[in-house]
């Protein structure tokens, strides 16, 4: 069983629904990054966060540290979100541990 | 101020060549990672280098090494290369080692393996 856990893998949806995607994890933590991977590989971080919740435009990440579980959600998603959402972990081992990934795809 | 520069972008390689990956950490940065992303997959951690030395290590052989120099840029060498190889090969960069600071990618640099 692989330390980070996304779900889904592949996640299809319509311009403008809400999307959220799930991230589940085994190990004690520093800290929660949610990562966006285009085409081409280079990979944007888009949060960093260790408890609570963080906003930034029409993203959402929410951690529960109790729980190991995270979320990120996307509100009026758009066709230009259409990317593979990383959710990786930074353990007390001092490594960073990534999931495989959600495929994200918005068709307008 | 330039992020995260990795060159080259694409490389071909035979089996059993060796091959050098570089990279140029963010303005301010002085640690440097390296991971491994095979198609399909997430990165896996290969090794990060700090003050020059190999700080951690994840689970590669030792066909993979590196080098940080003293301007903190990195090289990633990969010995008697496999098919299996063949990935994107990402590098991160981090003000200290602090997992509180936020990594920053760079674009990668594709390798494959005939």
């Amino acid at each position: 069983k692989n330390e980070v856990e996304q779900s889904p893998q592949n996640l299809t949806a319509q311009e403008g629904e809400f999307i959220t995607i799930n991230c589940s994890y085994s190990v004690g933590i520093s800290a929660l990054h949610w990562l966006q991977q285009h085409p081409g590989g280079g990979i944007v971080s888009l949060f960093m966060l260790s408890s609570g919740k963080k906003k930034h435009g029409r993203l959402i990440a929410t951690i529960n540290i109790q729980e190991k579980h995270s979320s990120l959600h996307i509100t009026a998603s758009h066709p230009r979100d259409s990317a593979v959402y990383i959710c990786a972990v930074w353990a007390h081992t001092d490594k960073l541990i990534f999931g495989t990934g959600t495929r994200l795809q918005v068709f307008p | 101020d330039a992020g995260v520069t990795q060159s080259p972008t694409h490389l071909i390689k035979t089996r059993g060549q060796q091959v050098t990956l570089r990279c140029s950490p963010k303005s301010g940065h002085d640690t440097v990672s390296w991971y491994q992303q095979a198609l399909g997959q997430g990165p896996q951690f290969i090794f990060q280098y700090y003050e020059e030395e190999e700080r951690q290590r994840g689970n590669f052989p030792d066909r993979f090494s590196g080098h940080q120099f003293p301007n903190y840029s990195s090289e990633l060498n990969v010995n008697a290369l496999l098919l299996g190889d063949s990935a994107l090969y990402l590098c991160a960069s981090i003000s200290g080692t602090s997992s509180y600071n936020e990594q920053f990618f760079g674009p990668g640099t594709r390798l494959t393996v005939l």
